[in-house]
């Protein structure tokens, strides 16, 4: 079956260091690839999202990258601030139906 | 345009009650997903209906059960509560249009099972 694997948690960065949260996938057919963020008490927000390879989704300077050769869709933001500090979900969606496939979320937190 | 909306924010039940959660999905919206995320987890889809009818379901039991209205709201249902039923359940609203694969997630219920 479908599944997403993520880096373990928690990241720990400094304001305004680089960030990389590994995410792969394992799925049938060509699936469609998201990010979805998670702030402290609140439900999930998209970033971005990528429906085919090579494609790059971008968002608020977050990116990743559709790599269907790797099967990965590693996020990436050069500068990281305070407000990033959240949870992090890799997903995916394959099917006649909307199923969308989580990982396992990775905690980001930033200190000033 | 509203978001999607769920009720209540919060939810304490016994073992063995019955409890449902009610999820209003945004406008435009005619499918509407459920899932169950526990503490530290990612979200696991329970089941997702279109058109009022259950189109998918994840490994939940049939105690798990859901039912959509024909403005699209929808309920979730849990019957014979356990423990392990304490999470948080998330509502995410979907339109099946070419080229629109996103869902939008609502804020979510936190149900503990005591």
């Amino acid at each position: 079956g479908d599944s997403v694997t993520q880096m373990e948690g928690p990241v720990t960065l400094s304001e305004e260091a680089c960030l990389t949260i590994n995410c792969t996938y394992t799925a049938t057919g060509y699936p469609s690839l998201f990010w979805y963020v998670q702030y402290p008490g609140e439900g999930l927000q998209l970033l971005l999202k990528a429906t085919k390879a090579d494609d790059k989704g971008s968002n608020k300077g977050f990116e990743a990258t559709y790599r269907k050769e790797t099967t990965s869709f590693h996020l990436e933001k050069g500068s990281v601030q305070v407000s990033d500090s959240a949870v992090y979900f890799c997903a995916l969606r394959t099917g006649g139906y909307q199923k969308v496939t989580f990982g396992t979320g990775t905690k980001l937190q930033v200190i000033p | 345009e509203t978001g999607v909306t769920q009720s209540p924010t919060h939810l304490i039940k016994t073992r063995g009650q019955q409890v449902t959660l009610r999820c209003s999905s945004q406008s435009g919206h005619n499918t509407v997903s459920w899932y169950q995320q526990a503490l530290g987890q990612g979200p696991q889809f329970i089941f997702q209906y279109y058109r009022e009818e259950e189109n998918g379901r994840g490994n939940f039991p049939p105690r798990f059960s859901g039912l959509q209205f024909p403005n699209y709201s929808s309920e979730l249902n849990v019957n014979a509560l356990e423990l392990d039923d304490s999470a948080l359940y998330l509502c995410a609203s979907s339109t099946r249009t070419s080229g629109s694969d996103t869902q939008y997630f609502g804020p979510g219920t936190r149900l503990t099972v005591l």
